[in-house]
């Protein structure tokens, strides 16, 4: 899994299984969180959000599950295609800047699918 | 279709010119932003503005200008002071007002710059 500020990590899944990216941030006072996928040479694309008063969100064939207590968030792809391989990356919310917010991300995972 | 448009796609530098980049949105959204993308790195905030005639600084910010004097606009200049300029940069928006970090920012397709 990654963590906002660490190496690229890696996973590579068959065609069909379930995949789970991890992301650990380190703002307690994060409210808000994306997952994002990012193609090659392309601009991320969003996928699914989750405010922090909630620890679960479904959107289709994907799940974003938060932990504030350890401060992990994760996202989990059902039936995973090999159009779902790309660079996944969370990005978390929190005040900066005294009345500001600010978007920080991490550095992405590399999710290869093969078929 | 809405979006964000980003122009060019690709784009060289020879040393000491300044190059402009540009970002166009058709979303109607208040706030936009500019990032860097390096490799194996996470998205940096160059500069962003949340209105019209407004923008700050972000986290790296020089070498670096930004204009915002249409609410469809913010073109990102690469001055010669930005030694290190090859990257990936790409702009975002997001509808705000109040708490606009509780939106997801939508992002264009990217300009890579390189030296030439």
């Amino acid at each position: 899994g990654e963590s906002v500020g660490l190496h690229l990590p890696t996973l590579s899944v068959q065609e069909g299984d379930n995949s789970i990216i991890n992301c650990a941030y380190s703002n307690s006072a994060s409210d808000y969180f994306i997952w994002y996928k990012q193609e090659s040479g392309k601009g991320p694309q969003f996928i699914i959000d989750i405010r922090s008063n909630m620890d679960k969100r479904q959107g289709q064939r994907v799940t974003v599950l938060l932990n504030k207590t350890v401060k992990h968030l994760s996202l989990q792809i059902a039936a995973t295609q090999p159009g779902d391989s790309a660079v996944y990356f969370c990005a978390e919310n929190a005040v900066w800047g005294g009345s500001n917010y600010k978007l920080t991300f991490g550095k992405g995972t590399l999710l290869t699918v093969n078929p | 279709d809405g979006g964000i448009t980003q122009s060019p796609k690709y784009l060289f530098r020879k040393e000491g010119q300044n190059v402009t980049l540009s970002c166009e949105q058709n979303l109607n959204h208040d706030a936009m932003y500019w990032y860097r993308q390096d490799p194996g790195q996470g998205l940096r905030l160059i500069y962003y503005s949340q209105i019209v005639n407004d923008f700050q600084k972000g986290d790296i910010a020089e070498g670096y200008s930004v204009s915002r004097e249409k609410k469809e606009s913010f073109p990102l200049t690469v001055t010669s002071a930005q030694k290190n300029p090859t990257a990936f940069y790409l702009c975002a928006s997001t509808s705000s007002a109040g708490r606009q970090g509780n939106q997801p920012q939508h992002f264009g397709d990217g300009t890579r710059l390189s030296i030439l």
